[in-house]
């Protein structure tokens, strides 16, 4: 069956330093990625997606991420966190303009 | 432009009873989305219309669960009767075309005692 992975579930990081947060799917086939975030109180936004090109992405508020098809993976990064971006993270896959599947989200506590 | 919207934000309601949420979508979407999501966990698609059909409700649990969406706009979804089990968030969402970028709404949480 389809999946997306989230390795990590909590993250705690201080201010300025530097964010990788890890993404695997499993399906063979095309795939449309997406980065989603929920800050406190609000709803689910979008923050970058792929469907082609250059799989090294940009999105909203300094946040990218690299889309490595041989891995299997689409991990977002951001150089330097603040405490705004205190938040859960979800990534989702898209399989073939069908189904969207969201991993399990990872959730970020920045220290001011 | 308008966002997404949904009603009641908040249910409680004991087990055995019936409830149902609203959905709005964002005017033009054609593609609506029910998902369910569980504390610590990810949306999970319930059904998935493009206009008024439905065309993805494998997820469904039909012996309790009911949608529709009438006329290609606003959407229904209803539990009947709501069991213990059920207590989540039931998110809301829509888009331009089945494979883009989803708008959310704030989501019904629904706490059934």
């Amino acid at each position: 069956a389809q999946s997306v992975s989230q390795h990590n579930h909590h993250v705690i990081l201080s201010e300025a330093a530097s964010l990788e947060l890890g993404c695997n799917y499993s399906y063979g086939g095309t795939v449309n990625l997406f980065w989603y975030v929920q800050y406190p109180g609000q709803h689910l936004q979008l923050l970058l997606k792929y469907f082609s090109g250059d799989p090294l992405v940009k999105g909203i508020k300094g946040f990218e991420a690299e889309f490595i098809k041989s891995k299997f993976s689409f991990n977002l990064r951001k150089p330097s966190v603040q405490w705004s971006d205190t938040a859960e993270y979800f990534c989702a896959v898209n399989t073939g303009g069908f189904k969207t599947i969201f991993g399990a989200g990872t959730r970020l506590f920045v220290k001011a | 432009e308008a966002g997404v919207v949904q009603s009641p934000r908040y249910k409680i309601i004991e087990k055995k009873q019936p409830v149902a949420f609203w959905c709005n979508p964002i005017s033009g979407h054609n593609t609506l989305y029910w998902y369910l999501q569980n504390l610590g966990q990810g949306p999970e698609l319930l059904i998935r219309y493009e206009n008024e059909e439905a065309v993805d409700d494998s997820q469904l649990p039909k012996d309790r669960f009911s949608a529709e969406r009438l006329k290609g706009v606003d959407s229904t979804l209803k539990i009947q009767p709501a069991e213990l089990g059920d207590s989540a968030v039931y998110l809301c969402a829509s888009s331009l075309g089945r494979n883009n970028e989803q708008f959310f709404g704030p989501g019904t949480r629904l706490t059934v005692l």
